[in-house]
């Protein structure tokens, strides 16, 4: 299947500081991308929708001044964490679809965040 | 609205046993279902997905899963369980009128012992 690359995979910040994490498509070209959050043992929560050339839509309750997402090509969509706190520590996941075909979702290998 | 459940938080199996995963949806018209596995610290493996035509969905690394709408159901199953399959399963649905938004489950987690 297809490939999607997040970057990076661990990250340790300082409470304050902002963090980007990167999320790529590797080998195709992706339209739409979608950034996920998942606490320890509990679900991904999506937290919003990433489109190519247009502003993020960001699900009811996320900050979008907390979490920028910028997708300023069809393989490169990224997440930053502003003025991190310790409660934004958490396994953000991001997606990618791959053509028209319905559900045809490949997902990051996930980036930890862990603020101090 | 759509959702999903996974009623069990943990399923544990003896390797070589039949092992099932259970999901149950609730969306308006047809839904898309799907199934994802997570091992620990990594991203979501796709493993199936049903849209339309045979009830019965093969995947990848043997796994199977069986819609039954009238039971609004979509479990999951492999015949013989593997050491290996020992991860965190999830189950999400996306209804057909939507974008690529998809709802997932809480998750369960499978144990399989040797």
């Amino acid at each position: 299947g297809a490939v999607v690359s997040q970057h990076p995979s661990w990250v340790i910040c300082k409470s304050g500081t902002s963090v980007k994490i990167e999320c790529r498509s590797l080998d195709f070209q992706a339209t739409t991308m979608f950034w996920y959050r998942q606490f320890p043992k509990q679900s991904l929560m999506l937290m919003a929708t990433s489109n190519e050339g247009s502003k993020a839509t960001y699900e009811q309750g996320v900050e979008k001044d907390k979490f920028l997402i910028n997708h300023a090509s069809l393989t490169l969509s990224t997440l930053t964490v502003t003025s991190a706190h310790p409660e934004d520590s958490s396994f953000y996941i991001c997606s990618a679809r791959q053509g028209a075909n319905a559900g045809e979702l490949f997902f990051g290998e996930g980036s930890r965040l862990t603020v101090l | 609205a759509q959702s999903v459940a996974q009623p069990e938080d943990q399923v544990n199996v003896a390797e070589g046993n039949p092992l099932t995963v259970k999901c149950t949806y609730s969306v308006s018209g047809n839904p898309y279902l799907f199934w994802y596995v997570q091992y620990p610290n990594r991203g979501l493996q796709f493993l199936l997905k049903y849209i339309t035509g045979d009830n019965l969905v093969k995947g990848s690394y043997g796994f199977e899963a069986e819609f039954n709408k009238s039971q609004t159901s979509f479990h999951l199953k492999k015949p013989s369980a593997l050491v290996s399959d020992s991860a965190l399963y999830f189950c999400a649905v996306r209804a057909p009128y939507n974008t690529d938004k998809l709802i997932f489950g809480t998750g369960t987690r499978l144990q399989v012992f040797p």
